[in-house]
């Protein structure tokens, strides 16, 4: 079975500062992960994705998670928060080997002035 | 075009109502999926459509029912709706089959805000 854990459900920086959102996984099998980010009242956009290729993912917006398979980790970082950020961002793994999902719990990122 | 495209943006109904919530999408996707997502919580799946056809329910109401008139197509009708059915509901497309490996990339529509009064 499958699982995703988000560390926090709460994050609050300020605006220029680094950003690290927590993720854990459980999975029987070598996993496709990704982090989605979701505007208030808006769908789900996809900011990265790990399929297996390169640890160190590249996503949309500066963004970028790091797969480290021993600490069944990834954590989405950024160097600098801006405030277009704050929203609610959810890791997803994929479920049954296939692609079907399961989400975390979400994680809301608030971005100070 | 990339887009997922989900209509009407909001919807009230009553719980003896009859509607319907459409989603569209032109990438040639094959699957296509029916969430659910209240305030503050994550999207739950409802329904899954692999090649036009039903291939998973998570145990939904019958007072949903879904409908997938082509590939390009997804409809959620609903009747007899309970007010605590309001909610988010997000229509998402994947490519390639339901059991291929590394296909898991789903593309979200903006959604549905519905109200049942």
């Amino acid at each position: 079975a499958q699982s995703v854990t988000q560390l926090d459900s709460h994050v609050s920086v300020s605006e220029g500062t680094p950003v690290l959102l927590r993720c854990n996984y459980s999975s029987s099998y070598s996993p496709s992960l990704f982090w989605y980010v979701q505007h208030p009242n808006k769908g789900l956009q996809l900011l990265l994705k790990y399929t297996s290729a390169a640890t160190l993912v590249k996503g949309i917006n500066g963004f970028e998670a790091e797969f480290k398979k021993s600490e069944t980790s990834f954590h989405l970082t950024k160097p600098s928060a801006h405030m277009s950020d704050a929203a609610e961002y959810f890791c997803v793994v994929t479920r049954n080997a296939g692609n079907m999902l399961t989400f975390g719990g979400g994680t809301r990122l608030m971005v100070k002035p | 075009d990339t887009e997922v495209t989900q209509t009407p943006k909001h919807l009230v109904m009553g719980m003896t109502n009859k509607k319907s919530l459409k989603c569209e999408q032109h990438m040639g996707h094959r699957a296509m999926y029916w969430y659910k997502q209240k305030a503050k919580k994550p999207p739950e799946l409802m329904f899954v459509y692999s090649y036009e056809k039903l291939s998973i329910n998570e145990s939904v109401p019958s007072r949903f029912s879904p409908e997938c008139p082509n590939s390009s197509l997804l409809n959620l009708h609903l009747h007899a709706l309970q007010p605590e059915d309001s909610a988010l509901y997000l229509c998402a497309s994947s490519r390639g089959r339901i059991r291929d490996l590394n296909e898991g990339e789903q593309f979200f529509g903006p959604g549905t805000r519905l109200t049942v009064l």
